[in-house]
């Protein structure tokens, strides 16, 4: 039973756009949601998270916005730069637990 | 500033064979994670610790695995005997607690032939 989904493998933008990267979840113990990028042969890189008590944190290009009561977040990426192609993690934890359970992953291409 | 640092980076090894993975945590970090890759799976915890105690081994799948975190700045995961369904990529991870963000090393490739 997957408690974090994320269900796009893929996503391609052009330069210099917006990135909307999705993430789900089911369960509503979760209170703290992270994103990380994963370039390949290396680990996963933290990017930005978010406490359940916010809607919205915001980091230079990346927002990251929440909805509790639909459960779902995403990440914004303004403007896109092909730097910023990679492998998007979202995961999720409650305050009891300190282990991430994560999502499949998105790959994002992003085109010059 | 150091962040997570795992050896060795490529392991190849035959059935059978004892493999021992490591990992150095962030100074001051009092958690630390051990998870695996794989294409079918995903990222999935397989142990952690809290000021080098294990809280939660239930991710660690069999017998052959085990981990053990003897002080602040050092864990080992061992796998014995290795078998060619554990090849995958494992990473470690370490962190602050609660609300705090994990950080992950580069990983070990483990291929078992």
């Amino acid at each position: 039973d997957q408690q974090v989904k994320q269900n796009s493998p893929s996503l391609s933008v052009q330069e210099g756009r917006i990135s909307i990267l999705n993430c789900d979840y089911t369960n509503s113990m979760f209170d703290y949601f992270l994103w990380y990028k994963k370039y390949p042969a290396e680990g996963p890189t933290f990017l930005i998270s978010i406490s359940s008590i916010k809607d919205k944190n915001e980091d230079g290009r990346f927002t990251v916005f929440l909805n509790k009561s639909a459960k779902h977040l995403s990440l914004h990426i303004v403007p896109s730069q092909p730097g910023d192609s990679a492998v998007y993690f979202c995961a999720a934890n409650s305050g009891s637990a300190r282990q991430l359970t994560f999502g499949s992953g998105t790959q994002l291409t992003v085109l010059p | 500033d150091a962040g997570v640092i795992q050896s060795p980076r490529h392991e190849v090894t035959e059935m059978g064979q004892e493999v021992t993975l490591r990992c150095k945590p962030i100074s001051g970090h009092d958690y630390l994670f051990w998870y695996r890759q794989t294409m079918m799976r995903g990222l999935e915890l397989l142990i952690y610790f809290n000021n080098n105690v294990p809280i939660d081994d239930s991710g660690m799948p069999e017998d052959r695995f085990s981990a053990k975190m003897p002080n602040a700045s050092f864990s080992t995961l061992k796998i014995q005997p290795s078998e060619p369904r554990d090849s995958a990529v494992y990473f470690c991870a370490s962190g602050q607690g609660a609300g705090q963000p994990q950080h992950f090393g580069d990983g070990t490739r483990l291929s078992i032939l």
